[in-house]
């Protein structure tokens, strides 16, 4: 079975502070990928990353980075110096290889940035 | 610059009158999706077009339908809306690579309203 999970389900923080949501997934498949998807209030799903499993390697995209450890099944995403306009429903997603490209979505984290 | 196009933003109906919604794409990709995501929740895949061969998800209702009459359309088609149809109906698309999982680009949405 293959499963994400989003513990956080709302996170509020003042802006400029650094805030990290989890992301933990359960597959049995060797091969998959792996997504983050921010949606603003609008309702469009925008993407934000894929990694797929054999590249471990971390990722920094400005203010954004992600963290990726198949030894604990996570991956991470970290906003450094949150603005108001990242306030909006994240969801990370899994992929695996064989089927189709069906996304396995987590519940979404709501994250609220205030002034 | 659209992409994923999405019509109308907003449709209201009635109870048990049948509806339709559009999705357009410019990014030639031979795959589309339509999802429904209700109120805090993550979005739920009803099905899936690869190419002309269309693809149901095992718990989608049959009151739900879908036409692809060529690479850049495709229509949801909901015969007879009850009012826990209420939803945003999101369109993706993304090209098949083989085994290659491939991010999926989403429309705006269409946010339905059953009376």
């Amino acid at each position: 079975a293959q499963k994400v999970t989003q513990a956080q389900t709302e996170i509020s923080v003042v802006e400029k502070e650094d805030v990290t949501l989890d992301c933990v997934y359960e597959t049995r498949d060797t091969t998959y990928y792996l997504f983050w998807y921010k949606q603003p209030p609008s309702g469009e799903l925008v993407f934000l990353i894929r990694r797929n499993s054999f590249d471990e390697q971390n990722e920094i995209s400005g203010r954004y980075s992600w963290n990726f450890q198949k030894s604990t099944s996570s991956f991470n995403f970290t906003i450094t110096a949150s603005q108001v306009v990242d306030s909006a429903v994240y969801f990370c997603a899994l992929v695996a290889s064989g089927g189709y490209n069906k996304l396995i979505f987590g519940a979404g984290t709501r994250l609220a940035v205030h002034p | 610059d659209a992409m994923v196009i999405q019509n109308p933003r907003y449709q209201v109906t009635q109870f048990g009158k049948p509806v339709t919604l559009s999705c357009s794409q410019t990014l030639n990709h031979n795959v589309m999706y339509w999802y429904q995501q209700k109120s805090s929740q993550a979005p739920k895949l009803l099905f899936h077009y690869y190419d002309k061969d269309f693809n149901n998800e095992a718990d989608t209702p049959d009151n739900f339908q879908s036409r692809r009459p060529n690479t850049s359309f495709c229509f949801l088609d909901i015969r007879s809306p009850g009012l826990g149809d209420a939803a945003m109906y999101l369109c993706a698309t993304s090209r098949d690579r083989g085994g290659m999982r491939d991010e999926q680009f989403f429309g705006p949405g269409t946010r339905l309203t059953v009376l």
